[in-house]
């Protein structure tokens, strides 16, 4: 059974810092996915990662992938209060040779930023 | 253009009663996914659907659940005689094809509260 384990589950950070959320991974996939969830809210992709090495920024936030260890990183640069939210990652786990996004969740990481 | 449409927002039902969830995935969209976030068990993959056929259902946690997709479009998930274990945001996703790397666009959620 895929495990997607995620740390740290609760971040607290200050504006202006850096820190990075982990997600580990227990079988092999080149097919991880990063979510964000604003509280009350829905889920809002943040980055498709579909090879070893990949790389992917947006703004504040940048996540990488390596499959051979298992292991995304989301790494968040110079955090602000608006990033505050839970950020999911999720592994595309689907049967066989064909993809289809059933996707496996880590157990997100709650991140507040305070001034 | 219009994004993934859930209703009820919430819904509150006695144990026993059936319960029907809707989800209007984004139009032209061939993949449809179910979901169920809870505090005890996370984000868990129920359901998915390609067209109208639903290749994996193997998220579906008893024969109480059943779900169907009509006109390629519209998904209609049931809960039978429902338990206070069935307490749960229910979330519908909808992605172009399915493939490979197609983003999963969520919708905002049916909050189900089983008393």
């Amino acid at each position: 059974e895929l495990k997607v384990e995620q740390n740290p589950l609760f971040l607290s950070m200050q504006e202006g810092k850096n820190y990075t959320i982990y997600c580990n991974y227990s079988t092999t996939s080149d097919r991880l996915y990063w979510y964000r969830q604003d509280p009350g809210k829905s889920l809002e992709s943040l980055f498709v990662l579909l090879s070893n090495g990949a790389v992917k920024q947006e703004g504040r936030l940048m996540a990488s992938l390596d499959t051979k260890a298992r292991l995304s990183t989301l790494h968040i640069t110079a955090a602000v209060h608006d990033l505050s939210a839970t950020y999911f990652c999720a592994v595309d786990i689907s049967a066989g040779g064909t993809s289809y996004g059933k996707l496996t969740f880590g157990q997100g990481t709650i991140l507040t930023v305070h001034p | 253009g219009a994004g993934v449409s859930q209703s009820p927002s919430n819904k509150v039902t006695e144990k026993g009663k059936d319960v029907e969830l809707r989800c209007d995935p984004i139009s032209g969209h061939t993949a449809l996914y179910w979901y169920r976030q809870s505090l005890g068990q996370g984000l868990e993959f129920l359901i998915y659907f390609q067209g109208n056929s639903a290749p994996d259902k193997s998220g579906l946690p008893s024969d109480r659940f059943s779900a169907e997709r009509t006109g390629g479009s519209v998904s209609t998930l049931t809960i039978q005689r429902t338990q206070q274990e069935d307490s749960a945001v229910y979330l519908c996703a909808s992605s172009l094809t399915g493939g490979r790397g197609n983003i999963q666009y969520f919708g905002a959620g049916t909050r189900l509260s089983v008393l």
